[in-house]
């Protein structure tokens, strides 16, 4: 069955430094997206990608990059890690058709930043 | 700007009782809505998507409704289940260019036995 995985599930890091977090998807699908979800906010889109080497920010892309080298792969990195980082981060992916997307959401990674 | 606010922020009602989660949004143009479940420890998983002219889609125990004139929506469960215990994030999608998507605080739904 197709399914979208993370890695790793949990991850501790200390402040400064470099972190990147994976997500795979067997769907096939083209579009694939990365959120960061904190307590009291909604889903919050820190970067999306169209289709291979395609890249493009959300509203919360300070302090993180996303790299698109094949259909499958999203992995995001951030470049020096800060506390204010420490969150539980979501990879998605849906079809190319924007009309009626649904997405599909990965397992999440929790993300402690000390 | 656009918003989705969700309402109770959380909810505690006892197994096999019905309840309704609100959803207001101010996201324009409107494209469509969507009410995800999700689980404690899950990424969400969408339950219904409803378009501009669609202003009841069903799934199961959930009934979800829109009023697109008002800009409000409502998930209806029946007969709840513990199972049913869960975050439900209310998830407005805009028209136009660009990626406009704009996601609930979501309701913390609490079922006790």
């Amino acid at each position: 069955d197709a399914e979208i995985t993370q890695s790793p599930r949990h991850k501790i890091t200390e402040t400064g430094r470099q972190v990147t977090l994976a997500c795979h998807q067997t769907w096939n699908h083209n579009n694939m997206f990365w959120y960061r979800q904190d307590l009291g906010h909604g889903l919050r889109l820190i970067h999306y990608s169209y289709g291979v080497h395609d890249t493009n920010k959300g509203e919360v892309s300070d302090g993180y990059s996303v790299s698109r080298s094949n259909t499958e792969d999203l992995p995001l990195t951030l470049e020096s890690a800060a506390s204010s980082q420490t969150s539980v981060y979501f990879c998605a992916s849906s079809e190319q058709h924007a009309g009626a997307d649904t997405q599909y959401f990965g397992p999440g990674t929790r993300l402690t930043v000390l | 700007k656009n918003q989705v606010e969700q309402s109770p922020q959380s909810l505690i009602i006892l197994e096999g009782k019905n309840c309704t989660l609100q959803c207001n949004y101010t996201v324009s143009p409107f494209s469509n809505l969507r009410w995800y479940k999700q689980d404690t420890g899950r990424g969400p998983v969408s339950l219904t998507i409803m378009t501009f002219s669609e202003n009841t889609k069903s799934n199961g125990r959930y009934t979800a409704t829109l009023d697109a004139d008002t800009k409000q929506s409502s998930l209806h469960i029946t007969a709840s289940q513990l199972s049913d215990s869960a975050s439900y994030i209310c998830v407005v999608r805009g028209g136009g260019g660009g990626f406009k998507t704009i996601f609930g605080a979501g309701t913390r739904l609490f079922v006790k036995a």
